[in-house]
């Protein structure tokens, strides 16, 4: 199968600062998405990015396909930014492969 | 209100006996997931259905089956549950591949 890798696999931050999680794959992928694990478990969709640069509020991704990588940027932390920040990838037509995830910390 | 609902939330077992954990969502979705959360290994696809009677495994299929007989739900099926199979469980589901996944709040399954 493919390779997902996410870094940081932990980060702490205080709140207001900026960081950058990075996702790299090891083969071609068809469509590319970032989930935020709230500390209750609840998996929410940030983006669908398979190429390209998108923005929702003081979030931002972008994904360089050619290159193999996404980035997921956070600006101005906040305390409820906390929890695991997960990649997948579609690859091979039809199946779903996640990164182990970023875990990140914003303390007040 | 849209959402994924699975049921239930929390189940302990014991090896061996049949259990299934039901997936219904409420938006037109065609496809719909089945993944496992464990420890250091992120999310891995149990298996996945573009569509009514359409199935096919994913990463992790072993000791598991589904069905899809209505669009809406996508039961997934421990015929047989062992201790390996105590995990965290979602199920999601997007209108199609391509689109955004919407999860489940999650099935903690524990096997004794």
């Amino acid at each position: 199968g493919i390779q997902v890798e996410q870094s940081p696999p932990d980060l702490i931050l205080q709140e207001g600062a900026n960081s950058t999680l990075r996702c790299n794959f090891s083969d071609s992928v068809n469509n590319l998405q970032w989930f935020h694990q709230n500390p209750w478990g609840q998996l929410i969709n940030l983006f669908y990015i398979p190429s390209g640069t998108k923005q929702n509020g003081r979030l931002s991704a972008t994904t360089v396909a050619t290159e193999r990588y996404s980035l997921l940027y956070i600006s101005s932390s906040q305390t409820t930014d906390s929890g695991v920040y997960f990649c997948a990838v579609l690859y091979t037509g039809n199946q779903f492969y996640f990164g182990t995830g970023t875990s990140l910390t914003v303390i007040p | 209100e849209a959402q994924v609902t699975q049921n239930p939330r929390y189940l302990i077992t014991v090896t061996g006996k049949k259990l299934t954990v039901t997936c219904s969502q409420n938006m037109n979705h065609e496809y719909m997931s089945w993944y496992r959360q464990d420890p250091g290994l992120g999310l891995r696809q149990i298996y996945y259905s573009m569509n009514v009677e359409v199935t096919d495994k994913g990463d992790v299929p072993e000791g598991y089956k589904v069905s899809r007989k209505e669009k809406r739900n996508f039961p997934l099926i421990l015929e047989s549950p062992s201790p390996n199979q105590t995990s965290l469980y979602f199920c999601a589901s997007s209108f199609l591949i391509y689109n955004e996944q919407f999860f489940g709040p999650g099935t903690r399954l524990t096997v004794l």
